[in-house]
């Protein structure tokens, strides 16, 4: 079963502070993405990476950045945290196919106050 | 603005009454997905349509593909408790997909 781990699951956070989210794959895919899930909207990609040290922006980067040192590793960054970022944040990996099936770990939701 | 329209946004049956979701674009797609997310969980893939026109059935669940590969529906024949839960449609396009905005069912014993 392919696992993805989300180091989180709840977070609360300060304006301004920097946070990190942390993701993790164990089943060697990779692609791997982040979204950002609000009532009524659905889930929105942030950024996602489709190899070590590449990244592309998705429909909503402002604000935010990711790092993927290692392929297993995916992390993203909020530089300074702002309330509209009060969110769940969901991590998803995939092998690189056509059907971009995509699994997603539990999710983080994240307070910013 | 959502590249996929789902609808209707909730739906509330008793057990045992069959339901229907929607998935509507203007986008063509390589493939289109369905998940289900349950309360504090990610969503979890049902199936995967491919070909334009396509049916699959997952037990209870029937998914259609339209033939311009731009829209899908889900039904589910006689609902049960169990099928609660965020029903999300998903676009495929090269590496990414494009999510609706989930319509939230409730099956009531």
């Amino acid at each position: 079963d392919v696992k993805v781990t989300q180091s989180s699951r709840y977070l609360v956070k300060r304006t301004g502070e920097k946070v990190f989210l942390e993701c993790v794959q164990d089943m060697d895919h990779e692609n791997m993405f982040w979204y950002r899930q609000d009532p009524g909207l659905g889930l929105r990609l942030i950024y996602f990476s489709y190899d070590v040290k590449m990244k592309e922006k998705g429909d909503i980067p402002e604000g935010y950045s990711v790092s993927r040192e290692k392929k297993e590793r995916f992390s993203l960054i909020l530089e300074s945290a702002s309330t509209n970022q009060t969110s769940m944040y969901l991590c998803a990996s995939s092998l690189r196919t056509a059907e971009n099936i995509q699994y997603f770990g539990a999710g983080t939701r994240l307070s910013v106050l | 603005t959502q590249l996929l329209e789902q609808s209707p946004q909730f739906l509330s049956i008793q057990e045992g009454e069959n339901l229907t979701v929607y998935c509507n674009s203007s986008s063509v797609f390589s493939s289109l997905q369905w998940y289900r997310q349950e309360p504090g969980e990610g969503p979890v893939l049902l199936v995967t349509v491919v070909t334009g026109g396509e049916v699959k059935k997952l037990k209870r669940l029937t998914f259609q593909f339209g033939d311009a590969r731009k829209d899908s529906s889900l039904h589910i024949t006689a609902a049960q408790p169990g099928d609660t839960g965020l029903y999300l449609c998903a676009g495929a396009n090269d590496y990414k997909l494009s999510f609706g905005a989930g319509t939230t069912v409730t099956v009531r014993a």
